[in-house]
């Protein structure tokens, strides 16, 4: 069972627009959510957290946004640039378990164009 | 070193052959996880260490699956008898305080395997 999916596989958008992108989750246990960054040919790189107590947590052109009664996180980047395409994982911590220890959904392909 | 390095970088086995993925984490890194992301999909937990002492392997597949970290720095993660299933990138990840303590984790490029 898929407990964090993306349901979008993809997603493109135009240089200093808005970027969202979704993840929803089952699993009522999950307490700190993260997102995650990777470039072809490399490991996935640390974006931005946020914990089940908190709604939103900012840091420069990411937002992450928590909704618990929806089970759903989004990530909003603006502006977009060309160098945020990359693919995006969304990933979650059960609560009692290890921070590195995360669940990821699948990943969604975002392309930012010039 | 800078960052996670991770050895080789590219594995390619015979379906039986036994394989061995090497990690050596960021210096004084006390976590080091390991995880396999198979095509298309994202990274899946296979275990983890706090220095020495393996916390949790909940995530081996099957006891073809080994993964040690003797000395508290570099892991090795084995494969006995290599089926095409195992065909994945194999992606080291360390952090440095222990596993219970927020932390992000810094992971390394991965080795991809490939069993023909």
């Amino acid at each position: 069972d898929q407990q964090v999916k993306q349901n979008s596989p993809s997603l493109s958008v135009q240089e200093g627009r808005i970027s969202i992108l979704n993840c929803d989750y089952t699993n009522s246990m999950f307490d700190y959510f993260l997102w995650y960054k990777k470039y072809p040919a490399e490991g996935p790189t640390f974006l931005i957290s946020i914990s089940s107590i908190k709604d939103k947590n900012e840091d420069g052109r990411f937002t992450v946004f928590l909704n618990k009664s929806a089970k759903h996180l989004s990530l909003h980047i603006v502006p977009s640039q060309p160098g945020d395409s990359a693919v995006y994982f969304c990933a979650a911590k059960a609560g009692g378990t290890s921070y590195g220890k995360l669940t990821f959904g699948q990943g969604t392909i975002l392309t930012v164009h010039p | 070193g800078a960052g996670v390095s991770q050895s080789p970088r590219y594995k390619v086995a015979k379906r039986g052959q036994d394989v061995a993925l090497r990690c050596d984490p960021i210096s004084g890194h006390v976590s080091l996880f390991w995880y396999q992301q198979a095509l298309g999909q994202g990274p899946e937990f296979l275990t983890y260490f706090q220095n020495e002492a393996q916390l949790d392997k909940s995530g081996l597949p099957s006891d073809r699956f080994f993964a040690e970290r003797p000395e508290g720095s570099v892991s090795t993660l084995k494969i006995q008898r290599t089926q095409q299933e195992d065909s994945a990138v194999y992606l080291c990840a360390s952090s440095y305080t222990d596993s219970h303590t927020n932390s992000p984790l810094h992971f390394g490029n991965g080795t991809r395997l490939t069993v023909t």
